[in-house]
């Protein structure tokens, strides 16, 4: 059981490049979800879906971009980077939004 | 809107001794409250949670919380730390609002340090 797989695992960017960062679960998970960990800062939302085709901003969405095709699948969409997107990322999957949390390892990304 | 601040960034025990860590919330609804561990270049894992009934809840490896509606708070105890435990800790709220959002929300976290 693979759980919760984000790639990539590190990404360096230059500043103005797009990338997607890919997550997937194989729990039949309703509700995903984006977080960027910064020091100091704990976890801040990004955007999290309830479902297939239903997408919601969190607390800090600008400069990012989502869709949920696919319960499976719920990639995260960096638009134009900029150094201030230089973070660790994590996609996590649970039943509810009220139930367990499982989290994929993490994206470690650099914009210089 | 759902906020939670965990009280001290870093805290720091000796092993054998009484850990606690603080959490405190804000919600226009009733709260889902949990913590969740991080232990180093790993994701996060679930250590408890409240959702309804009993307010004292037992998890995973010793730890415990309350739910305590009138302070809005639910603070992380274990009576005996051991030095696996050193780690990030985070508190965190999940409501679904009377508009239809509903999110997880997460304090800033506390680094739990373990002196031998």
């Amino acid at each position: 059981n693979a759980g919760v797989t984000q790639t990539p695992k590190f990404q360096v960017l230059k500043t103005g490049q797009s990338m997607t960062l890919q997550c997937a679960q194989d729990m039949n998970h309703e509700y995903m979800s984006w977080y960027r960990q910064d020091p100091g800062m704990g976890l801040r939302l990004i955007h999290y879906s309830v479902g297939a085709g239903i997408t919601d901003q969190g607390e800090v969405p600008n400069g990012y971009n989502v869709s949920r095709s696919t319960t499976e699948d719920f990639p995260l969409r960096l638009l134009s980077a900029a150094p201030s997107q230089t973070s660790v990322y994590f996609c996590a999957s649970s039943y509810r939004v009220f139930t367990e949390a499982f989290f994929g390892q993490g994206t470690r990304l650099t914009v210089v | 809107a759902q906020s939670v601040t965990q009280l001290g960034s870093h805290v720091s025990v000796s092993e054998g001794a009484l850990v606690l860590l603080r959490c405190n919330y804000s919600s226009s609804v009733p709260p889902y409250l949990f913590w969740y561990v991080q232990y180093p270049n790993q994701g996060l894992q679930l250590l408890l949670k409240y959702t309804t009934g009993a307010t004292l809840v037992k998890g995973i490896n010793g730890f415990e919380a309350e739910f305590k509606k009138s302070e809005t708070s639910f603070h992380l105890t274990k009576p005996s730390a051991h030095m696996s435990d050193a780690a990030e800790y985070f508190c965190a709220v999940s409501v679904i609002e009377r508009q239809g959002a509903q999110k997880l929300v997460f304090g800033q976290g506390t680094r739990l340090t373990i002196n031998p």
